[in-house]
C-alpha cells in the first residue's frame, strides 16, 4: 500500500538554525499538508498546500515557516530560524483531490529537537 | 476547537469487541466524520470515514446515529495492537474548491487500553 514517507526520522538543530524537514507524499496525491505535535501535546494543523500554493494556515505557520514542492514528489517544510518552542513531531500528510471528502494519509513523522 | 466529544479513557479485552463513542452534536449536513488513531508516536492512521450511512471496511465499522449527533467506531475483535489513541474529527471544510476534506483539528481523543 503506498504511503506518505518522512526524512529525517530525528533532526536535531542549534537554536536559530534553519531546518529542513522533507515528505514524499503518495505519489498521485494533490493536496498536501504539514502538522506537528509538542510531546503530550495534541495533533495542530500547520498548512495545507495545493496546486503550487498554500490553501489555509493556522496561527502558528508564521513568517518563520515556509512550505516548497521543489520537483514533482518532494514537499518540504523549512523553519529559518529555529526556537526552543519549535521541538515537537512534525507530520506531513496528503489527500487525493479527484472525489471530494478523501482522507489524509499520514507519515511516521520527523522528530525535531532544538537545544 | 474539536467540534467532537469523546471519553478520555475506554479498556477492552483482546478479542472482544472495541465500541468507541463520539458526540458531534453541530455537524452540519454536508460534513463527514472521520475516524483516525495514533499508535504512541507514529503519525495518526486513517481508519474510516462517513456521512450518514454506516460503513465498514478491514479495520473497522462506524455506526452513525440517524440524527448524526453521534457516532460510534467498532473494533470486532480487538488485539494488543490496537492500543492506540483514537480521534473522532469533523473537518473544518476547506475554504478553496479542489475537494479536499479540509484541515483537521484533533482533539485528545479516547486512549483506547486493549488488555489481554
Amino acid at each position: 500500500e503506498p504511503e506518505v514517507t518522512q526524512t529525517p526520522s530525528h533532526q536535531v538543530t542549534q537554536m536559530g538554525q534553519e531546518v529542513i524537514l522533507r515528505c514524499v507524499p503518495i505519489s498521485n496525491h494533490l493536496y498536501f499538508y504539514w502538522y506537528r505535535q509538542i510531546l503530550g501535546q495534541k495533533v495542530e494543523f500547520l498548512v495545507s498546500f495545493y496546486n503550487n500554493e498554500i490553501s489555509e494556515k493556522s496561527e502558528i505557520f508564521d513568517d518563520q515557516f515556509s512550505v516548497e514542492r521543489p520537483d514533482g514528489s518532494n514537499f518540504t517544510l523549512k523553519i529559518r530560524s529555529t526556537k526552543l518552542e519549535d521541538s515537537a513531531m512534525y507530520f506531513c500528510a496528503s489527500s487525493d483531490v479527484i472525489w471530494s471528502n478523501q482522507p489524509q494519509h499520514f507519515g511516521d513523522g520527523t522528530r525535531l529537537s532544538i537545544l | 476547537d474539536a467540534k467532537t466529544t469523546q471519553p478520555p479513557s475506554m479498556d477492552c479485552a483482546e478479542g472482544r469487541a472495541a465500541n468507541l463513542p463520539c458526540n458531534h452534536s453541530t455537524i452540519s449536513g454536508n460534513e463527514y466524520v472521520y475516524w483516525y488513531r495514533q499508535i504512541h508516536s507514529q503519525g495518526p492512521q486513517y481508519i474510516i470515514h462517513g456521512l450518514k450511512n454506516n460503513e465498514t471496511n478491514e479495520m473497522a465499522s462506524l455506526i452513525i446515529t440517524e440524527d448524526r449527533k453521534s457516532s460510534t467506531l467498532i473494533l470486532p475483535h480487538a488485539t494488543l495492537r490496537d492500543t492506540a489513541v483514537y480521534y473522532c474529527i469533523v473537518p473544518i471544510p476547506a475554504m478553496n474548491y479542489g475537494g479536499s476534506q479540509g484541515n483537521l483539528i484533533f482533539g485528545k481523543g479516547t486512549k483506547l487500553s486493549v488488555k489481554p
